[in-house]
């Protein structure tokens, strides 16, 4: 079974650029979860879906950030413009639900440096 | 005080010896528990869930559980030099499927 697909993996930009991010989720997965992770911490959620619908983008920049999972599949993450701040990994999960016991799987994640 | 909270380490552990890592977490309404293993430059990968007190093992790994005093640990038995990575200890919060983690306890296995 492929595991959760994301791409890229390495993004190097100049601040004030746009950004995207791409992810496929587990097939048969609904919940897509959008997370970031600075060196030495854990994953911070950013966005939550159950299939199409944002069920929870709280922690979301709003100003900067936007994010779209049409179709209920996969699901983009954008920044613009980026930051230095921005700098991080970007991690995509996905789980069967929203239920607390669905484990979550991790895509590879995507390096963006912010230059 | 942090939701979720791990040492961060580094935890050395001989080969062969049982690494024992501890995460406490402060929400008494969470209702599932996970560990996650992450190795440098990768992603989290899950090893361990647990939802009941008490333990459950997988192999040479044991989660443990103890809700009334809020806490999840994880027992790595015969420590390898492949089981050095940070280990992320991940707490549920709600019912809506929210991870909660803490920033890892990174565990080094010398040979």
């Amino acid at each position: 079974e492929a595991g959760v697909v994301q791409s890229p993996r390495y993004k190097i930009i100049e601040k004030k650029q746009p950004v995207a991010f791409w992810c496929n989720p587990i097939s048969g997965h609904n919940t897509l979860y959008w997370y970031l992770q600075n060196l030495g911490q854990g994953p911070e959620l950013l966005i939550r879906y159950e299939n199409e619908e944002a069920v929870d983008d709280s922690q979301l920049p709003k100003d900067r950030f936007s994010a779209e999972r049409l179709k209920g599949v996969d699901s983009t993450l954008k920044i613009q413009p980026a930051e230095l701040g921005d700098s991080a990994v970007y991690l995509c999960a996905s789980s069967l639900g929203l239920d607390p016991y669905n484990e979550q799987f991790f895509g590879p994640g995507t390096r963006l440096t912010v230059l | 005080q942090k939701e979720v909270e791990q040492n961060s380490g580094p935890l050395s552990v001989p080969e062969g010896a049982i690494a024992s890592l501890n995460c406490t977490y402060s929400d008494r309404g969470s209702q599932s528990f996970f560990w996650y293993r992450q190795y440098s430059g990768k992603s989290p990968e899950l090893i361990m869930s647990i939802y009941s007190n008490g333990d459950k093992e997988d192999g040479r790994f044991t989660a443990q559980l103890n809700k009334a005093s809020q806490y999840v640990s994880l027992l790595i038995r015969d420590s390898q030099p492949s089981d050095s990575a940070t280990y992320l200890c991940a707490v549920n919060k709600g019912s809506w499927g929210k991870l909660q983690f803490g920033a890892g306890t990174q565990v080094v296995v010398t040979p």
